[in-house]
C-alpha cells in the first residue's frame, strides 16, 4: 500500500544548530505535502507545506524542499531553540478512486534541542 | 475562529459504557476528519466526513460509529470497546470540494479526547 518514510526517528542537536528530517512517499500522485509539529499532550500544529509546483518553500527558520522525481521531502530548521523540541511529522496526500484525498502520515522524529 | 474544539478533554469508560466524543468548528470547512493516535505513533485515519456524508470508513470496528449532524459538528460514538482502544482521539477539519477534484487544503486539528478504557 502507499506509505510515507520518514527519518530519523529521533535526533538531538545543540541550541543554534541546524535540524533535517526526510520523508519519502511511494504515490507519485502526491500532491501536497504538509509537516506538522506536536508537543507532548498537545494536538498536531501545521508548521508549513509545500504543494508539488513548487521546490522550495521557507517561513523564516522553517524551510521545506520537495524532490518530485525522487519522490522525497525534507524539513530544514535553523538555529534551532528548546522550544522546537516536539515530535514532528510529515505527510502526502494520497488521492483514491472516489477523488477524496486523506493524509499518509509518516512515523514521527522527535527533536530534542539542547540546550 | 480559526480553532476546532473537542470535548470532553478525558474520558474514561468501562468496557460496557456507552459514550460520545463531539466536535465543533466554525471555519466553513467541509471536511471533517476522525483520527487515533497511540502514544509515539502518527495519528491513523479512522472517518472521513465531506459535506456531510461519509466518504472514508478505514475498516474501523463498529464498535466505533461517526455521526456528522450539520456542516459544524462531527460526533464519535463509542460501545463496547476493549482496553486496546484507549488512545488520543483527534478531529481535524479542512476546505474540500464536493467532488473531490482539489487536493484537501491543511488539516485543523482539535486538541483531541484522552480516552481510556477499563
Amino acid at each position: 500500500g502507499e506509505n510515507v518514510e520518514q527519518h530519523p526517528s529521533t535526533l538531538s542537536v545543540q541550541e543554534g544548530d541546524s535540524a533535517v528530517i526526510k520523508c519519502t512517499y511511494s504515490d507519485s500522485a502526491s500532491n501536497y505535502f504538509p509537516w506538522y509539529k506536536q508537543e507532548l499532550g498537545k494536538r498536531p500544529q501545521l508548521i508549513i507545506d509545500i504543494r508539488s509546483n513548487v521546490g522550495e518553500k521557507k517561513d523564516q527558520r522553517i524551510a521545506v524542499t520537495l524532490n518530485k522525481t525522487a519522490k522525497h521531502f525534507s524539513l530544514h530548521i535553523t538555529e534551532t531553540q528548546p522550544e522546537d523540541s516536539a515530535v514532528y511529522f510529515c505527510a502526502a496526500t494520497h488521492s483514491r478512486l472516489s477523488g477524496t484525498y486523506k493524509y499518509i502520515f509518516g512515523t514521527g522524529t522527535r527533536l530534542k534541542v539542547l540546550a | 475562529d480559526t480553532e476546532v474544539t473537542q470535548t470532553p478533554k478525558h474520558l474514561v469508560m468501562g468496557m460496557t459504557n456507552k459514550k460520545s466524543l463531539k466536535c465543533e468548528q466554525h471555519m466553513g470547512h467541509r471536511a471533517m476528519y476522525w483520527y487515533k493516535q497511540k502514544a509515539k505513533k502518527p495519528p491513523e485515519l479512522m472517518f472521513v466526513y465531506s459535506y456531510e456524508k461519509l466518504s472514508i470508513n478505514e475498516s474501523v470496528p463498529s464498535r466505533f460509529s461517526p455521526e456528522c449532524p450539520n456542516s459544524s459538528l462531527l460526533n464519535l460514538h463509542l460501545h463496547a470497546l476493549q482496553p486496546e482502544d484507549s488512545a488520543l482521539y483527534l478531529c481535524a477539519s479542512s476546505q474540500d470540494s464536493p467532488s473531490g477534484r482539489y487536493p484537501t487544503y491543511e488539516q485543523y486539528f482539535g486538541p483531541g479526547t484522552r480516552l481510556t478504557v477499563t
